[in-house]
């Protein structure tokens, strides 16, 4: 079975420094995609970003960005010139497609603190 | 905003009851997802419609169903409530069944709380 796992149940950050969030999965599956989304206090689930492993180029979005290594299955967020909107809980995803339909496997997620 | 709209926002309830959760999807997406989120078990998928069928099953409890409807909007049915269903419920959506540029939007979610 398919599994997430984040190993930081918390992290913190200063504002304006980067901090990177850690991310593995377990997976036999070659065609797979992975999500990062954010949770802030409002309990709404944000998309952050989104790799394709077929990509070798990692995904990048403003000041997020991932570390993919496809061969070692670990699928960093690193957070450039944090902001305190940056604070939140986020939470890693593993989705893959079997048969026509889709199995979507979310980590435990990691609690981020931007300290001002 | 993600487009995607939950009804309600929050819901409390008694052990043995019956509720009724609403999600009506993004405009033009086909899919909805429903999911669970508790502090014990985390984020769970719980099931999959795509055009009024059903996709695919998570940890979907028998106490559980769901349907989409023809304007695509879905409900997930809560039964036989205990204590331990007290989590929150988000529903998203997606374009397609789950192809190649599919991404899953996230509604706000209902939060239950079974007393």
């Amino acid at each position: 079975a398919q599994t997430v796992t984040q190993s930081q149940p918390e992290m913190s950050v200063q504002e304006a420094e980067t901090v990177t969030l850690s991310c593995t999965y377990d997976t036999s599956e070659s065609d797979y995609y992975l999500f990062w989304y954010k949770q802030p206090p409002s309990r709404q689930m944000i998309l952050v970003i989104r790799q394709e492993a077929y990509k070798q180029q990692n995904a990048t979005e403003n000041r997020f960005s991932v570390n993919f290594q496809k061969a070692a299955k670990s699928f960093s967020l690193k957070i450039s010139d944090s902001q305190l909107g940056d604070a939140a809980m986020y939470f890693c995803a593993y989705r893959a497609f079997q048969g026509g339909s889709e199995k979507l496997v979310f980590g435990k997620g990691t609690k981020l603190t931007v300290n001002p | 905003d993600s487009g995607v709209t939950q009804t309600p926002k929050h819901l409390i309830t008694a052990t043995g009851q019956r509720v009724t959760l609403r999600c009506s999807p993004r405009s033009g997406d086909l899919s909805v997802y429903w999911y669970q989120q508790s502090l014990d078990q985390g984020l769970q998928f719980l099931i999959q419609y795509y055009n009024g069928e059903e996709r695919a099953k998570g940890n979907i409890l028998e106490r559980f169903s769901a349907q989409q409807f023809p304007d695509l909007h879905s409900e997930l049915n809560l039964s036989s409530l205990e204590l331990g269903d007290s989590a929150l419920y988000f529903c998203a959506s997606s374009p397609q069944a789950g192809g190649s540029t599919d991404t899953q939007y996230f509604g706000p979610g209902t939060r239950l709380t079974v007393l």
